[in-house]
């Protein structure tokens, strides 16, 4: 069974660049959510994708984007980079887009906006 | 929208000590999940856990669904355990499909 992989680890970027980020899906699961975790904070939603499409959404402005491929993978975009975007970037897997449902989680993605 | 309260913010042990975390939300739910954040930032799944007791070597939890609060259980410390604990919950109230975070112990464990 493949985990949850993320890519890439680190990135940098200055302000106002746009940014993509990826997530391969746990092997047999169809759904895949995004967290932002600030320093020192716990991780906050920003949205799923369950189906190819958006699943519920956080309270982040629609400069975050996202999409889901066929196989189920995942990417988060991220335009007009602001310094608060600096975070790491978490993304979970599940079988289902229901609230009850096990998520895991993958390595995550360090961003920093210079 | 649901809160979650985890307590105490940081702890520091002996190793081989046990400790008691806690984790109260506000409202019922169909989803809690405990997780150790290793000092690499990746969330481990220690318990799904919604109502109930399980109990995974020196690990265990309890939640109670009724009176709203989780309890994780680490006995014999060991240095290795240090790092953040969240308890994350989730509700059909919720956006659909999120899981909301505590704001984590911290715990170390010193040898």
């Amino acid at each position: 069974e493949t985990g949850v992989t993320q890519s890439p680890t680190h990135l940098i970027k200055t302000r106002g660049q746009q940014v993509t980020l990826r997530c391969s899906s746990q092997s047999g699961h169809n759904t895949v959510s995004w967290y932002q975790q600030a320093l020192g904070q716990g991780p906050q939603f920003i949205f799923q994708y369950y189906r190819e499409e958006e699943n519920g959404r956080g309270n982040f402005p629609p400069r975050f984007s996202g999409l889901q491929f066929p196989n189920y993978s995942s990417e988060l975009n991220v335009n007009a980079l602001e310094l608060d975007d600096s975070a790491l970037y978490l993304c979970a897997s599940s079988l289902g887009g229901q609230a009850g449902n096990e998520q895991f989680f993958g390595p995550g993605t360090r961003l920093t906006v210079l | 929208g649901i809160q979650v309260e985890q307590s105490p913010p940081d702890l520091i042990l002996q190793e081989g000590a046990n400790s008691t975390l806690r984790c109260n939300f506000s409202d019922s739910v169909n989803n809690l999940q405990w997780f150790h954040q290793n000092p690499w930032g990746q969330l481990i799944n220690l318990f799904y856990i919604p109502s109930g007791t399980k109990q995974n070597g020196r690990l265990s939890a309890t939640t109670v669904a009724t009176e709203r609060y989780s309890l994780l259980y680490i006995s014999s410390s060991q240095t290795t355990d240090s790092g953040v604990y969240f308890c994350a919950v989730g509700n059909y109230g919720g956006s659909q499909g999120n899981l909301i975070f505590g704001k984590g112990t911290k715990l170390s464990v010193k040898p």
